[in-house]
């Protein structure tokens, strides 16, 4: 089993659209789970860290679910630039490493 | 304040070669870590340096070393190159190792190994 699962997609939707990409880990000690976005052939870019009460920032909201170890993302009114591979990250119960997903790829069509 | 560079960005070397890639942090920044990513996966970590000192290794094997310098940059090298060492190698900074992870990474050295 995958230390962070993701759904590869892709998730195909319309501008304006919401849109919720799901994320599972598997080492209960993990204290910090953030989200990244990739572009194509470009470095991952912090998009927000995901706290225990969750989170917003603008139209991206994250929840964190610690007993079923579960985390997710979601993107209210979908804009073009929203297209890219959203990466769900854990540390790896020590601080050193961050675990990577394989990324989910969403592309927002007009 | 520049982010993290790292150099070259592109690299082409023949299997059995010795390649050195290069990474300096954000200013201020203590800890490096580098990750290999290839296509179609998330970044896998190799190395994290905090303070000069190897802070974690993955599961990567002993052709992979590196070393971080008094101004906190950081060398990856990687000998004997395989065709499978092709990838995206990225560089992360972080302000120090500890309970606060999240890290920012430089736009990579994009290696392929022919």
């Amino acid at each position: 089993r995958k230390e962070v699962e993701q759904d590869p997609g892709p998730f195909n939707v319309p501008e304006g659209a919401t849109v919720a990409f799901n994320c599972t880990y598997s080492n209960s000690a993990s204290q910090s789970f953030f989200w990244y976005r990739q572009d194509c052939r470009k470095e991952p870019k912090l998009l927000m860290s995901v706290y225990s009460s969750g989170n917003e920032d603008g139209r991206f909201t994250a929840q964190l679910n610690r007993a079923s170890q579960y985390i997710s993302l979601l993107i209210r009114d979908s804009k073009l630039s929203d297209s890219a591979t959203y990466l769900c990250v854990v540390n790896g119960g020590s601080s050193y490493k961050l675990i990577f997903g394989s990324g989910t790829r969403l592309l927002v069509r007009p | 304040d520049a982010g993290v560079t790292q150099s070259p960005t592109h690299l082409i070397k023949t299997r059995g070669q010795q390649v050195t890639l290069r990474c300096s942090p954000i200013s201020g920044h203590k800890s490096v870590s580098w990750y290999q990513q290839v296509l179609g996966q998330g970044p896998q970590f190799i190395f994290q340096y905090y303070e000069k000192e190897e802070r974690g290794r993955g599961n990567f094997p002993d052709r992979f070393s590196a070393r971080q310098f008094p101004n906190y940059s950081s060398e990856l090298n990687v000998n004997a190159l395989l065709l499978g060492d092709s990838a995206l190698y990225l560089c992360a900074s972080s302000p120090r190792t500890g309970e606060v992870t999240e890290a920012f990474f430089g736009q990579g050295t994009r290696l392929t190994v022919v």
